[in-house]
């Protein structure tokens, strides 16, 4: 099975900008997490998603957005963006619910804000 | 909240030392318990994970980890280190029930030298 691949790879954007993040996950996972990953913070849980649902949320402001689609590709959307949302955003899918299941990650999109 | 400490930042070995990374863990329930690792350019990959039952769990390229409850532990052993184990080992936690995100320790660099 192919793995869980994210799209763009590398994206450069700047401030007050918005920006979409794409994950297809391995096939036949229903569930799609979101994690941002930074040297000061390491990795955060941002959201997780399963059959279309948001299922979790972690601590992250309403800029942070994400959706899932009937075919469990998920985007992730961050709007105005800042200086402080540069990091490595990995996306990560299960069969089954996170937490249950083993979670195959992806390669990340590296986002800089400028 | 749930929180995993791990103490060691950066562990520096010789080839054929023994390893061992600390984990501890914040929360008196029920709790599903991995150690991931990422080698330089390469995606996060789980080693191992413990749900139930015996508590010594092993896990891929020679690693295991004790599940020590008393001491809200989870740390990860390897009897002689590699080169190529040379990568960050993150150790993470999901509650059994509820919430099931993963939350993630902040990460140790560990670095063989041949």
């Amino acid at each position: 099975k192919a793995g869980v691949t994210q799209t763009p790879r590398y994206l450069i954007k700047t401030r007050g900008q918005q920006v979409t993040l794409s994950c297809s996950p391995i096939s036949g996972h229903r569930s799609v997490s979101w994690y941002q990953q930074t040297p000061g913070q390491g990795l955060q849980f941002l959201f997780e998603y399963f059959s279309e649902t948001q299922r979790n949320k972690g601590n992250f402001p309403g800029r942070f957005s994400g959706r899932q689609f009937s075919n469990s590709r998920s985007e992730m959307n961050v709007s105005t963006l800042e200086l402080g949302d540069s990091a490595l955003y990995l996306c990560a899918s299960s069969e089954g619910l996170a937490g249950v299941d083993e979670q195959f990650f992806g390669p990340g999109t590296r986002l800089t804000v400028l | 909240a749930q929180s995993v400490s791990q103490h060691n930042h950066h562990v520096i070995l010789s080839e054929a030392a023994s390893l061992e990374l600390g984990c501890n863990y914040s929360y008196g329930g029920t709790v599903n318990l991995f150690w991931y690792v990422q080698y330089p350019g390469q995606h996060l990959q789980l080693l191992l994970k413990y749900f139930s039952g015996d508590p010594l769990v092993k896990g891929i390229k020679g690693f295991e980890a004790e599940f020590i409850k008393s001491k809200f532990s989870f740390n990860l052993r390897k009897p002689s280190v590699q080169w190529s184990d040379t990568a960050e080992y993150f150790c993470a936690v999901t509650l059994d029930t509820g919430r099931r995100a993963l939350t993630f320790g902040s990460g140790t660099r560990l670095q063989v030298q041949p």
